[in-house]
């Protein structure tokens, strides 16, 4: 059978609730950030995106706070449903690719 | 909504065997890209394409692999000689510019579930 992966990190939220997802980046040199969710089963999806000469940046209940002195990125959803609930990635953009980060595991209670 | 659409969506294969993966991108994209993820791991850089050529890729990008468009929309992934760690979910994107120029910069395929045996 196919072997278990490492286990994701894992936020557990009430519906209703906020959630705040982390991540920390890894190139200095990366200037572009965007944040997937990846539903089961799915590819990975554009959420929202920031470049380096912003600190935030908000969309449809979600927010990206960016911190490039500690390279750290954040994804803020407000009011947090169950269709929230998926893997969520962040990606740093050094050069011409996408890399994305590990991932964490969402999981919204009704 | 336009899509990235991806065949087959699961493919089992012995080890040794060649298996061609095959995606149609976006039509008005210009930049194509493949990433694989193991199960329940983070998603990984392959190979980047523009212009019918590679423009970038990774170390797990070995001789083993390649990448072609072979006409107009098709963009395929080729592993010559399977092995066992190759066994993964395959995902295309698509980009209409490259990685570096703005929103909604990647859309992905559903993926291609590759077991090798």
């Amino acid at each position: 059978g196919e072997s278990v992966g490492l286990h994701l990190p894992t936020l557990s939220v009430q519906e209703g609730d906020n959630s705040i997802i982390n991540c920390a980046y890894s190139n200095s040199a990366s200037d572009y950030f965007i944040w997937y969710k990846q539903e089961s089963g799915k590819g990975p999806q554009f959420i929202i995106d920031i470049r380096s000469n912003m600190d935030k940046r908000q969309g449809q209940r979600v927010t990206v706070l960016l911190n490039k002195t500690v390279k750290h990125l954040s994804l803020q959803i407000a009011a947090t449903q169950p269709g929230d609930s998926a893997v969520y990635f962040c990606a740093e953009a050094p050069y011409d690719k996408v890399i994305f980060g590990p991932g964490t595991s969402l999981s919204v209670i009704p | 909504e336009p899509e990235v659409t991806q065949t087959p969506s699961h493919q089992v294969t012995q080890m040794g065997q060649e298996v061609i993966l095959r995606c149609v991108p976006i039509s008005n994209h210009l930049y194509f890209y493949w990433y694989r993820q193991i199960l329940g791991q983070k998603v990984e850089f392959l190979v980047s394409f523009y212009n019918n050529e590679i423009s970038e890729k990774s170390e797990i990008f070995d001789d083993q692999f390649s990448v072609e468009r072979p006409d107009g929309s098709n963009f395929t992934l080729k592993i010559r000689s399977t092995k066992l760690e190759d066994s993964a979910m395959y995902f295309c994107a698509s980009s209409e510019d490259g990685a570096l120029s703005g929103a909604n910069v990647l859309t992905f395929g559903a993926g291609s579930r590759l077991t090798v045996l």
